[in-house]
């Protein structure tokens, strides 16, 4: 078992709904992310919270909403999605400060969504 | 900008051979990290290792070594006698120290060991 928890680990949904994303980490971290990961593409960071501020939204669509209301956990809001959103989405913590970054993340083992 | 390119998509090996994986990257920064992980079937990514960038020391882990060269941008990574529990997908990655913390994944290489 890791130290972050993603929920649900497959999801199947049409374009017209509406469905979320969970994400919690039981490590204490400060920092938050979400990646992208679709077949023969590198790993696309989405969104990046430290310190349950956003700090990073590398160009992702709007019909994605990320919200963190802590520390420990972080959503992803989906709605009227497309297929090519189908991928493995995951997120992942790590401790930052104000000095430099440790490097490290700790993912979880990722939602795998298919938008049909 | 940064970027991590790992030239060989699929690697297949019998058990007990040597393999080394191939990790290229591009950056401007002369301060950065160089990662690998690897995502077994399961999904999660599991740090392997993290290398400082004034650090060109080899390391060594038990079966699974390292080799950092600035001079080639290089930072691959070599697993001797390898075990079918090795079959994984591997990524290398690249990460400036200062500033917002993002992890430019190369495109992996699936790892296939056979018995």
């Amino acid at each position: 078992e890791t130290g972050v928890t993603q929920t649900p680990r497959h999801l199947v949904m049409g374009m017209t709904n509406k469905k979320s994303l969970k994400c919690e980490q039981h490590l204490g971290h400060n920092a938050m992310y979400w990646y992208k990961q679709s077949a023969k593409k590198p790993l696309e960071l989405m969104f990046v919270y430290n310190f349950k501020e956003q700090t990073e939204n590398n160009s992702v669509p709007s019909r994605f909403s990320p919200e963190c209301p802590n520390s420990s956990h972080l959503f992803l809001h989906l709605h009227t999605l497309q297929p090519e959103d189908s991928a493995l989405y995951l997120c992942a913590s790590s401790q930052e400060n104000e000095f430099a970054n440790t490097g490290e993340l700790f993912f979880g083992e990722g939602s795998r969504l298919t938008v049909l | 900008a940064q970027k991590v390119t790992q030239a060989q998509t699929e690697i297949s090996v019998v058990e007990k051979e040597d393999v080394t994986l191939d990790c290229v990257y591009e950056t401007r920064d002369t301060t950065y990290y160089l990662f690998w992980y690897k995502q077994p079937p399961s999904g999660e990514l599991v740090f392997l290792i993290r290398r400082n960038s004034f650090d060109e020391q080899n390391e060594i882990s038990g079966r699974y070594s390292w080799n950092f060269q600035k001079s080639t941008s290089s930072f691959n990574f070599t697993i001797t006698a390898s075990q079918v529990v090795d079959s994984a997908v591997y990524f290398c990655a690249l990460s400036v120290i200062q500033g917002a913390q993002k992890l430019v994944f190369g495109q992996g290489t699936r790892l296939t060991i056979n018995p």
